[in-house]
């Protein structure tokens, strides 16, 4: 089993308000990730982080900032969520690279958010 | 910039019939693929993951996977599906960003 947390699992909020995602790891992995996905469609990566202090977009634009204070911790924040907002949100985690070789990445459970 | 498509995006089978997914990746040099399940209420689980050596990898729960690297693809493979095949499957890589991109996802059914 995956020890990577996200939290809230289902969310519902009001346009405008400030939300943050939540998303821990034990695993001590320096890369983590990221991706929003709507049902039936794929996974867009839209933030990612090599270690700590280190953040970059994603493929996909997105609203939402990310920080990476600690190794365990990758929250995700929303200034003022909109309904184009409503999705779900998938935070990962993986190892390092050897010999070219990516170390299998771990997901969390998923937070769904819904704006209203 | 690197990708990964899948072709088929809802699959419905019967029980014992044989399946097979297809993916095709977009990049070339290093090359780390990989399939991965999603159960229905439950979070992405790796299935297999193939960077080198045979061509022809085995997974969990009988499934398997070849690359085919002349078809830049690698297509997902059980030869008898049962119900509780019933999920979504993600096929993925990285390429030389080592950032992992997903395709579209593919729904299979299997009626018991």
């Amino acid at each position: 089993e995956a020890d990577i947390y996200q939290t809230p699992r289902y969310l519902v909020i009001g346009t405008g308000k400030k939300i943050t995602l939540e998303c821990s790891q034990t695993m001590g992995h320096d890369k983590m990730y990221w991706y929003q996905q709507d049902p039936g469609m794929e996974l867009h990566l839209i933030h990612y982080s090599y270690g700590v202090n280190s953040t970059e977009k994603g493929d996909l634009s997105s609203e939402s900032t990310v920080s990476r204070i600690r190794t365990e911790h990758f929250p995700l924040t929303l200034e003022s969520a909109r309904p184009s907002h409503t999705s779900q949100y998938l935070c990962a985690s993986s190892g390092g690279i050897s010999g070219g070789r990516v170390d299998t990445t771990y997901f969390g459970e998923g937070s769904w958010l819904t704006v209203v | 910039a690197q990708s990964v498509s899948q072709h088929n995006h809802h699959v419905i089978l019967s029980e014992a019939a044989s399946l097979e997914l297809g993916c095709n990746y977009s990049y070339g040099g290093t090359v780390n693929l990989f399939w991965y399940v999603q159960y229905p209420g439950q979070h992405l689980q790796l299935l297999l993951k193939y960077f080198s050596g045979d061509p022809l990898v085995k997974g969990i729960k009988g499934f398997e996977a070849e690359f085919i690297k002349s078809k830049f693809s690698f297509n997902l493979r059980k030869p008898s599906v049962q119900w509780s095949d019933t999920a979504e499957y993600f096929c993925g890589g990285a390429g030389g960003s080592y950032i992992p991109t997903f395709g579209r996802g593919t729904s299979l059914i299997v009626h018991p």
